[in-house]
């Protein structure tokens, strides 16, 4: 079973600044897919972004870029410029490449909670 | 186009009652997931629709719980005999079909079982 873990439970960043999420995560499988998912307070959950395990290109949405590392199983999220607007928990999450059936679900870590001070 | 929808936003049950959470997915979206995220926890998944057809539901809790999506639309996650550490956050998400599509969450349903 794969597992994903987030063991910083909380960051803060000063607003415009950069800041790092970190994730790590096991697996037996060589192809997958790793997202990092922001939940604003209001709690619907929004993918920021995405990266194909097969890739070795980091994946990048604007402000936000992924430091991804296979062979350390390594996954984290760098925010630029942040916003006050970032100010949510963001989670690290997991998927099989093989995406039939049961292999569709998303593993989830534990989440961190980001605050941006003005 | 609208987003996922749940219902209620909010349910409060005294230890014992059934519950029966709604979810409304993306029009024509395939495939659906329910996960189950305790306070200041990750979400865990609970249930997989593809279409009517219910092809995973190992993250079920116990035999208390039960989901249906009888005409590949509307899901109905139900508890019954809640007890109290059934209390969380019960997300939907659907995506167009299958793993490789984003899933779409909605806004979650907050159970507290009194």
């Amino acid at each position: 079973a794969q597992t994903v873990t987030q063991s910083q439970p909380e960051m803060s960043v000063q607003e415009a600044e950069t800041v790092t999420l970190s994730c790590t995560y096991d697996t037996s499988e060589s192809d997958y897919y790793l997202f990092w998912y922001k939940q604003p307070p209001s709690r619907q959950m929004i993918l920021v972004i995405r990266q194909e395990a097969y890739k070795q290109q980091n994946a990048t949405e604007n402000r936000f870029s992924v430091n991804f590392q296979k062979a350390a199983k390594s996954f984290s999220l760098k925010i630029s410029d942040s916003q006050l607007g970032d100010a949510a928990m963001y989670f690290c999450a997991y998927r099989s490449f093989h995406h039939t059936g049961a292999n569709s679900k998303l593993t989830f870590g534990k989440g961190i909670t980001l605050s941006v001070r003005p | 186009g609208a987003g996922v929808s749940q219902s209620p936003r909010y349910k409060v049950a005294k230890r014992g009652q059934d519950v029966a959470l709604r979810c409304d997915p993306i029009s024509g979206h395939v495939s659906l997931f329910w996960y189950q995220q305790a306070l200041g926890q990750g979400p865990e998944f609970l249930t997989y629709f593809q279409n009517e057809a219910q092809l995973d539901k190992s993250g079920l809790p116990s035999d208390r719980f039960f989901a249906e999506r009888p005409e590949g639309s509307v899901s109905t996650l139900k508890i019954q005999r809640t007890q109290q550490e059934d209390s969380a956050v019960y997300l939907c998400a659907s995506s167009l079909r299958g793993g490789y599509y984003e899933q779409y969450f909605g806004p979650g349903t907050r159970l507290t079982v009194t």
